[in-house]
């Protein structure tokens, strides 16, 4: 089955700081959507990346899609405390269904 | 709110019981999805509907489970003789899939959730 793996699962930096978040998928991608879920709170849709080696920025976010379709990195700039939730990868396998598939998810913590 | 909504929005149960879930899609989505998270963990997919047609079921759909989406709507989701293990979050999320535009390109929307507890 597909196998989706997310890198850290906990990231905890001070405010202010750079970051990181990487999702790899053992199975070439149809397309891939992030979500943030804040505590308490339900998955949000934030961005869906469908073209080989794409990037989308929203604000201090910045999304990109492998070259090979198999992985997507998110990246934070300047994070700020509002930035604090889990944030999910949900790829759809090329040629399978029309479901998502959720990594475990990357836990970001701010120190203000 | 034309988000989606799920009632009820926490579900307390002993061991043994029935319950059902429902969930509101966002009016014009023709496509509903039900999902289970744990602490810790992502969603996971349990079902989905495209209007009241239940395309895919998870195996990790027992028999205990059904969902239903009569009128392609709002749909409902029964555990029957619930056990601890059930415990967990159920989600629904619905979308608007246009064949036009391709296989994989709904944007999926999430409700609050219900919080399912089973003592």
């Amino acid at each position: 089955g597909q196998q989706v793996m997310q890198i850290p699962q906990y990231q905890h930096v001070q405010e202010g700081e750079d970051f990181t978040t990487y999702c790899n998928s053992s199975t070439t991608l149809s397309n891939i959507q992030w979500y943030k879920q804040r505590p308490g709170g339900h998955p949000v849709f934030l961005i869906q990346l469908v073209k080989s080696g794409e990037v989308k920025k929203q604000k201090r976010l910045t999304f990109q899609f492998g070259e090979a379709k198999k992985n997507s990195s998110l990246h934070i700039t300047a994070t700020q405390t509002t930035d604090v939730g889990t944030y999910f990868c949900a790829p759809r396998r090329e040629g399978g269904s029309e479901k998502l598939v959720f990594g475990k998810g990357m836990k970001l913590t701010v120190n203000p | 709110d034309t988000g989606v909504s799920q009632n009820p929005r926490h579900k307390i149960t002993k061991r043994g019981q029935n319950v059902t879930f429902r969930c509101d899609p966002i009016s014009e989505h023709n496509r509903l999805y039900w999902y289970r998270q744990t602490l810790g963990q992502g969603p996971e997919f349990l079902t989905y509907f495209q209007n009241e047609a239940q395309l895919e079921k998870s195996r990790l759909l027992s028999d205990r489970f059904s969902a239903e989406r009569p009128k392609g709507s709002f749909s409902t989701l029964e555990i029957q003789r619930t056990e601890q293990g059930d415990s967990a979050m159920y989600l629904c999320a619905s979308s608007l899939a246009r064949p036009a535009s391709g296989p994989h390109t709904d944007t999926q929307y999430f409700g609050p959730g219900t919080r399912l507890t089973v003592l």
